[in-house]
């Protein structure tokens, strides 16, 4: 059984370009949520989609946005990078509905110079 | 607003003893989750606690979880150093789609 995935592993932009992570949930899961992690801290919520439609959203701004395809498989996009944007971001799978219990990818470690 | 605390941030402690870590939030809610993460890693989960008076225990690990007092507590017995991790607990509000989370507890076990 497949588990949360998650591409690239690491990366490194420079300032004001513009990034996209990807995910693929755990088999028979459809939500799809996004963490930013940075060091030293616990995860904040950026958002979530079901169904491909953005169910929930965290305080980021709108140069974070994401996409859901009907395979379930998800997009997170950051425009105009920030040297703040540095951050591991985490994707995490679920099964609707029900208690909300989460799946986490491995990550991908965001470096911006 | 949702708010979750950790007590506390930083625990080191010898191989053998036991110790309790707390986390408290701040409106109701019956659904609380407890996560380990290794450094450079990502989360893994380890309580679903899904009502008030639950317990769960894998291993040296204990959680509970009472509603009325909104407070879960994570129990190391006997700990062992392979449980030196940094542990997290988040909490899922009935109205909304997300996790709210602690600051996590960094664990380090001394042999």
């Amino acid at each position: 059984d497949a588990g949360v995935t998650q591409s690239p592993t690491h990366l490194i932009k420079t300032r004001g370009q513009q990034v996209t992570l990807r995910c693929s949930p755990k088999s028979g899961h459809d939500t799809v949520s996004w963490y930013q992690q940075a060091l030293g801290q616990g995860p904040q919520f950026i958002f979530q989609y079901y169904e491909e439609e953005e169910r929930q959203r965290g305080n980021f701004p709108d140069r974070f946005s994401g996409h859901q395809f009907p395979n379930y498989s998800s997009e997170l996009n950051v425009n105009a990078l920030l040297l703040g944007d540095s951050a591991l971001y985490l994707c995490a799978s679920s099964l609707n509905p029900g208690p909300h219990e989460q799946y986490f990818g491995p990550g991908t470690r965001l470096t911006v110079t | 607003e949702l708010k979750v605390e950790q007590n506390p941030l930083f625990l080191s402690m010898q191989e053998g003893k036991n110790y309790t870590i707390y986390c408290n939030y701040s409106t109701t809610s019956d659904r609380l989750y407890w996560y380990r993460q290794d450094p450079g890693k990502s989360l893994e989960s380890l309580f679903v606690l899904l009502s008030n008076g639950a317990v769960k225990q894998e291993g040296r690990l204990m959680a509970s979880l009472d509603t009325k007092a909104r407070l879960s507590t994570l129990h190391i017995t006997a700990a062992v150093h392979d449980l030196s991790a940094t542990y997290f607990c988040a909490v899922d509000m009935d109205s909304n789609y997300q996790l709210i989370w602690g600051a996590g507890t960094k664990l380090i076990i001394k042999p």
